[in-house]
């Protein structure tokens, strides 16, 4: 079952950042937020994941509260091609994902 | 990145009819690989977790002997849906997870493309 609560869904003006939120009130010490998108018809492409610091790589930005129980993506500079599903899902490393409804991204011109 | 290779991308077939399905890791090694199903406007459901010379595990409510899964070396999966009928029909989509130099973390799962399976 997946853990986690996003929004069903969002839109975000293209060249302003789109922060997409994620709940997982119950997650555990052990467990992981990872993130995912899935632009239609494709598989689902990785974009980041954490433990308790925040991430920055090439694609986003991760924000994790400090008591770990909500978390936030941050894609600093949303272009069209953004526009996708975004997956958030609450793991512990070893364990299989489960995924949730996620929040469908719009990047309007 | 990590590249995962799934073979085809679409198929049609009749009904009664078996359609096999190829997941491969083509620039690392293959730790474990997972099957999920799509249907239309809906989540990815995780069908099975099979590791390389060992049998699959499935999830609750995927039938075993419907959805035959062979991962026989540590690059190849295959999914086989036998006796397709037009309920069959969704998008299918692998993963890996894997270890190697394109490898970012060692449980980051790596996507295939999907395959759209149409059952007439």
């Amino acid at each position: 079952d997946a853990k986690t609560t996003q929004p069903t869904s969002m839109d975000c003006a293209e060249g302003r950042a789109a922060n997409l939120p994620c709940n997982h009130s119950t997650i555990s010490g052990n467990e992981y937020v990872y993130w995912y998108r899935q632009i239609h018809s494709q598989g689902p492409q990785y974009i980041i994941h954490g433990l308790k610091n925040n991430e920055t790589n090439e694609m986003a930005s991760l924000i994790i509260t400090e008591d770990r129980k909500s978390s936030t993506l941050i894609l600093p500079h949303a272009t069209l091609r953004d526009t996708a599903v975004y997956y958030c899902i609450v793991r512990v490393a070893s364990e299989q994902f489960y995924f949730g409804t996620g929040t469908s991204l719009t990047v309007i011109p | 990145g990590a590249v995962v290779s799934q073979h085809p991308s679409w198929v049609i077939c009749k009904s009664g009819t078996s359609v096999k399905i190829e997941c491969r890791s083509l620039d690392f090694q293959a730790t474990t690989m997972f099957w999920y199903r799509q249907f239309p406007k809906q989540s990815l459901m995780l069908m099975a977790t099979s590791n390389e010379g060992s049998k699959a595990t499935y999830e609750q409510g995927v039938e075993k002997d419907k959805f035959l899964i062979n991962h026989a070396s540590l690059t190849l999966s295959t999914l086989t849906v036998t006796s397709a009928h037009p309920e069959d029909s969704s998008f299918y989509i692998c993963s890996v997870t894997g270890q190697g130099p394109m490898i970012i973390a060692k449980n980051i799962q790596y996507f295939g493309a999907g395959t759209r399976l149409s059952v007439l």
